[in-house]
């Protein structure tokens, strides 16, 4: 059983470009959150999700960000006009179930604007 | 605002003493407090946790211990193994229900070397 899944590794974009983070849950999870890494800090909530519903957004960035999670597919996190001050690792985790805390993450995209 | 703070940075320990690594808190609504370890280019890995309902929690050579009323939690690992080496997470939830359901406060994380 694989873990949680997330591509591409590393993604370097240029400034105004728009960046695609892909997250693929264990298998049996439906509940997907993303996390924002940025250098020398702790991670930091941005959205939760479960499929086709996006449960609390409240620490996603008001604009150029978006997050889905769809039937069928990996969660998508959406950056778009990627600014040098969007470089950071982003994590996402997957959980069975509401309420499950000591959840899976993934390996992290380690998006850098160049 | 930053709810969760690890003080220490980092922490040098020799192999086979305790490390103790240190978190406080400021929420007073916080109720579920957990421990993550993360490796380079790693995702964090879930370690222990403990609820407010608790003081101590033990998972082999893992101890979370827990002070209310100090708002404060502290990890101890005895003993220590080079294999220990990594960048500590503290994170801290409302378990309580709502949206906020499954959501972690992380704090900055403290960077643990233990020596051979």
């Amino acid at each position: 059983n694989a873990g949680v899944m997330q591509n591409p590794r590393h993604l370097v974009r240029r400034r105004g470009q728009e960046a695609r983070l892909r997250c693929s849950p264990m298998k049996g999870h439906s509940h997907v959150y993303w996390y924002r890494q940025l250098p020398e800090e702790g991670l930091k909530f941005m959205v939760y999700l479960q499929k086709e519903n996006i449960i609390d957004e409240s620490g996603m960035p008001k604009e150029r960000f978006s997050a889905e999670f769809p039937k069928e597919g990996p969660s998508i996190l959406r950056i778009q006009q990627v600014v040098r001050g969007d470089s950071a690792a982003y994590f996402c985790a997957s959980s069975p179930m509401i309420g499950s805390y000591g959840y899976t993450f993934g390996s992290g995209t380690r998006l850098t604007v160049v | 605002d930053q709810q969760v703070k690890q003080n220490s940075p980092s922490l040098s320990v020799q192999e086979g003493r305790i490390s103790i690594l240190n978190c406080d808190y400021t929420n007073s609504m916080f109720d579920y407090f957990l421990w993550y370890k993360k490796y380079p280019a790693e995702g964090p890995t879930f370690l222990i946790s403990i609820s407010s309902i608790k003081d101590k929690n033990e998972d082999g050579r893992f101890t979370v211990f827990l002070n209310k009323s100090a708002k404060h939690l502290s990890l101890h690992i005895v003993p220590s193994q080079p294999g220990d080496s990594a960048v500590y997470f503290c994170a801290a939830s409302v378990k309580g229900g709502g949206t906020s359901y499954g959501k972690l406060t992380f704090g900055q994380g403290t960077i643990l070397t233990v020596h051979p």
